[in-house]
């Protein structure tokens, strides 16, 4: 099956500053999201960017589908950025029927 | 406003009570599916319904339930809940091809004593 992972595990950083998450999968895909888990346990629907660029305030999202990955950018980051970001993937023919979520980037904005 | 609304949010139960976790979107979508979240073992596909009346398994179903008698709801039912069903619970709804990707509700957290 697709395998997804997301570097870095862990971030640590000081409100203001800017950061870029990567999310790497191993085969095509026809689906990808980028969700934000809130420290309440929410998912919060980012982007959903198969291919190409999306910017939806301090958040922008970029996926190069050719080459197989996906970077989600958070600019001057504030203490409401912080939770576990995922990527997550449906496979190319969607013969699964269901979302292959990274591991996750663990991001803890500081005041 | 588009919503997928779990219900209840946080539950405590004792093995072998059955329970009921209701998913409810008002979107229109064919596709809803129910996810559980474990530390270590991410988000797995429990069950999923590309129409009414139509589900299938997803990765993890052992111990689990579900219908789709209408397009609005999916029900997840633990028949005899066991500690082990002690998880973060998703719905999810979609709209496969559209564009749109996948919609979540707000989880429920459900513990088996």
């Amino acid at each position: 099956g697709i395998q997804v992972e997301q570097s870095p595990p862990d971030l640590i950083l000081q409100e203001g500053a800017n950061s870029t998450l990567r999310c790497n999968f191993s085969d095509s895909v026809n689906n990808l999201q980028w969700f934000h888990q809130n420290p309440w346990g929410q998912l919060i629907n980012l982007f959903y960017i198969p291919s190409g660029t999306k910017q939806n305030g301090r958040l922008s999202a970029t996926t190069v589908a050719t080459e197989r990955y996906s970077l989600l950018y958070i600019s001057s980051s504030q203490t409401t950025d912080s939770g576990v970001y995922f990527c997550a993937v449906e496979d190319y023919g969607g013969a699964t029927n269901k979302l292959i979520f990274g591991t996750g980037t663990l991001l803890a904005v500081q005041p | 406003e588009a919503q997928v609304t779990q219900n209840p949010r946080y539950l405590i139960t004792v093995t072998g009570k059955k329970l009921t976790v209701t998913c409810s979107q008002n979107m229109n979508h064919e596709y809803m599916s129910w996810y559980r979240q474990d530390p270590g073992l991410g988000l797995r596909q429990i069950y999923y319904s590309m129409n009414v009346e139509v589900t299938d398994k997803g990765d993890v179903p052992e111990g689990y339930k579900v219908s789709r008698k209408e397009k609005r709801n999916f029900p997840l039912i633990l028949e005899s809940p066991s500690p082990n069903q002690t998880s973060l619970y998703f719905c999810a709804t979609g709209r496969q091809g559209a564009g749109y990707g996948y919609t979540f509700g707000s989880g429920t957290r459900l513990t088996v004593v």
